[in-house]
């Protein structure tokens, strides 16, 4: 079954202690995969896309990895700032056309304390 | 500002009582989606619109309507609401793309309530 899993699904860390999130998935024929973050009461924010694995991608404290069965998004001194909720998305499938269908994990709330 | 606009931001209203939740988009993007979330469930595809006059049905169509008569917009119609449509629902648009694996843009979201 075509499944996406994040972990852990809850996160609390220090201010500066640095940290990873991961999404490991199953689907056949990756396409695309997207992390987001989402703050409560807004809609999810786009950070990164990655296509291919060996792929990586950094904004600021966020950098992504991509291998050919999870994802990481890693937090370098985090600070209060990053605290919220990121999810990962899975576009798969060979002939999956222009759909942006795709398959979401459930999300890690990271929680960073001052 | 490039974004997305969605209205209600927060609705409760009762079984059985028409509504329709308005999306709009001013980035010009020929992708748009309607999403629901819900604890436990993560987000799921309610329909989705690849062009103007162009709709299909994501994953959890059941008990809704869309249109698509503009490119802007993309209305989302519950004709008959029920309690398990209880949910917070975010509209997305994006760019189309060769790959189809443009990043989408993201509503800010309608909470509704229906009792």
């Amino acid at each position: 079954e075509d499944q996406v899993t994040q972990s852990p699904e809850a996160l609390r860390l220090q201010e500066g202690e640095s940290s990873s999130l991961n999404c490991s998935y199953t689907v056949s024929g990756l396409r695309g995969l997207f992390w987001y973050r989402q703050d409560p009461g807004k809609g999810p924010e786009f950070l990164f896309t990655l296509y291919s694995a060996g792929e990586e991608k950094e904004k600021e404290r966020l950098k992504a990895t991509l291998t050919k069965k999870e994802s990481f998004l890693h937090i370098t001194a985090p600070k209060p700032e990053d605290s919220a909720t990121y999810l990962c998305a899975v576009q798969w499938g060979v002939n999956a056309g222009n759909n942006r269908k795709l398959i979401w994990g459930l999300g890690t709330s990271l929680a960073v304390n001052p | 500002e490039a974004q997305v606009t969605q209205n209600p931001r927060y609705l409760i209203t009762v079984t059985g009582k028409k509504l329709t939740v308005t999306c709009s988009q001013n980035m010009n993007h020929e992708y748009m989606s309607w999403y629901r979330q819900d604890p436990g469930l993560g987000l799921r595809q309610i329909y989705y619109s690849m062009n103007v006059e162009v709709t299909d049905k994501g994953d959890v169509p059941e008990g809704y309507k869309v249109s698509r008569k503009e490119k802007r917009n993309f209305p989302l119609i519950l004709e008959s609401p029920s309690p398990n449509q209880t949910s917070l629902y975010f509209c997305a648009s994006s760019l189309s793309g060769a790959k189809g694996n443009q990043p989408q843009h993201f509503g800010d979201g309608t909470r509704l309530s229906i009792l």
